[in-house]
């Protein structure tokens, strides 16, 4: 069990570039978790997984966000012609969605600054 | 609306001393309650959780939380404080048993002074 992992740990890009994020979950966990994080709050809830299916996204996502996890393994989240507002710590989640084992694990984020 | 709310921005304690990180929550149905601690340049770390049974609940680090239905809160306890346990502390809450998505309060900063 080597954790969840997040790349890059920090982006600087300018505004109106693509970005794009990965996360790779812990190997067996079933379910994948995107959250943001902006200074001085907690995360907020941004989409998640069941395997390869994306089940659900916040209406924090505006249409310029994208997400997926091909083959239920890692996941990417991607973010188009950013904006400064998009600047924040994007975290990722996962868990096994088994009894009463609801904890999500987190990877130590992204950290994305819009020039 | 269902919410957690954390009324304090920041707890300040004295190594040895016993220390209390207030969580209130607001939900219908039985909830489902989480503690986690974030560390600088750190992911968040899960502390200790309560579904179901005993009110009082142990964790990592020595921590502890005691859920109280009537009052609708649930702190984090240590009966002794750490000068390592300074960081930002999480409550957070499952609403949906479906998505099972955590819904965090605002965050505390616990400084333990030496």
């Amino acid at each position: 069990d080597t954790g969840v992992s997040q790349n890059p740990r920090h982006k600087i890009t300018k505004r109106g570039q693509n970005v794009t994020f990965r996360c790779d979950p812990i190997s067996e966990h079933n379910r994948l978790y995107w959250y943001r994080q902006t200074l001085g709050q907690g995360p907020e809830f941004l989409t998640y997984f069941q395997n390869e299916a994306q089940l659900e996204k916040s209406r924090l996502l505006s249409d310029r966000f994208s997400a997926e996890r091909p083959k239920g393994s890692f996941s990417t989240l991607e973010i188009q012609r950013t904006e400064q507002g998009d600047s924040a710590m994007y975290l990722c989640a996962s868990s096994y969605t088994s009894g009463d084992s609801y904890e999500q694990y987190f990877g130590p984020g992204t950290r994305l600054t819009v020039t | 609306a269902q919410s957690v709310a954390q009324p304090e921005d920041q707890v300040n304690v004295a190594e040895g001393n016993p220390l209390t990180v207030k969580c209130t929550y607001s939900v219908s149905g039985n909830p489902y309650l989480f503690w986690y601690v974030q560390y600088p340049n750190r992911g968040l770390q899960f502390l200790l959780k309560y579904i179901t049974g005993d009110n009082l609940v142990k964790g990592s680090y020595g921590f502890e939380a005691e859920f109280n239905k009537s009052q609708t809160s649930f702190h984090l306890k240590k009966p002794s404080a750490l000068v390592s346990d300074s960081a930002l502390y999480f409550c957070a809450i499952i609403m949906d048993t479906g998505r099972r998505a955590l819904t965090f309060g605002s965050g505390t900063r616990l400084q333990v002074q030496p």
